[in-house]
């Protein structure tokens, strides 16, 4: 069964604006991490921003927030001011107690344009 | 090393032909970590190392997939008797011990393979 779910189709999105990205996830672990990674054209994927399931408060880094709803069991990221370098693949991801690997979902894409 | 590196970046092989591909972890990451990236996919677990033991390899797709892991460091994916359906960008991660909050991995560009 898929445990991470992203939907949307390709984004676009104007320089200086935010930009949502859903990320919805299946488990039924109370204990688990969530994760989100940039992957832009040159293949590398890049760590954003990490939201523990017992953390009280949504994560930030930067430009990145994670806005983590629990009972919806929803973890979507936003982006605010974008550029042009913000255009990329994004990948959700969580990782479940004692289980070490991370299970990805399929990613969305996302443009910026000037 | 600063990061990880994978070798090759990529690999054209035949069908019905082996290949290897390398992963060096950062210095002092116990964990590591391989993953295939299908075209339009996310990633898809294949095996986990902690050490030069494999405590979760249950993401190999058959018995012509294999891993180790020599000296707590590098490590080798190799697939035996490559078919097309093997095509794909296959990444190496490696973490500190296991896979702790606030760190994610840090990934390896990637090996892209191309079976004709």
């Amino acid at each position: 069964a898929q445990k991470i779910t992203q939907t949307q189709p390709g984004m676009f999105v104007q320089e200086k604006e935010a930009v949502t990205l859903d990320c919805t996830y299946d488990t039924s672990d109370p204990s688990y991490g969530l994760f989100w990674y940039k992957q832009p054209s040159s293949g590398e994927m890049i760590f954003l921003i990490y939201q523990g399931s017992y953390d009280q408060q949504n994560a930030t880094e930067g430009r990145y927030s994670l806005n983590f709803q629990k009972a919806r069991k929803s973890a979507n990221l936003v982006i605010s001011a974008s550029q042009l370098g913000d255009s990329a693949m994004y990948f959700c991801a969580m990782r479940e107690r004692g289980n070490n690997r991370l299970a990805f979902g399929k990613g969305n894409q996302v443009v910026v344009i000037p | 090393g600063a990061g990880v590196s994978q070798s090759p970046s990529n690999k054209v092989t035949e069908k019905g032909k082996d290949v290897e591909l390398r992963c060096d972890p950062i210095s002092g990451h116990t964990a590591l970590y391989w993953y295939r990236q299908s075209l339009g996919q996310g990633l898809e677990f294949l095996i986990y190392f902690q050490g030069n033991s494999a405590p979760d390899k249950s993401g190999l797709p058959s018995d012509r997939f294999s891993a180790e892991r020599t000296g707590g460091s590098v490590s080798t994916l190799t697939i035996q008797r490559t078919q097309q359906e093997d095509s794909a960008v296959y990444l190496c991660a490696s973490s500190h011990r296991d896979l702790i909050a606030n760190y994610g991995y840090t990934f390896g560009s990637g090996t892209r393979l191309t079976v004709v």
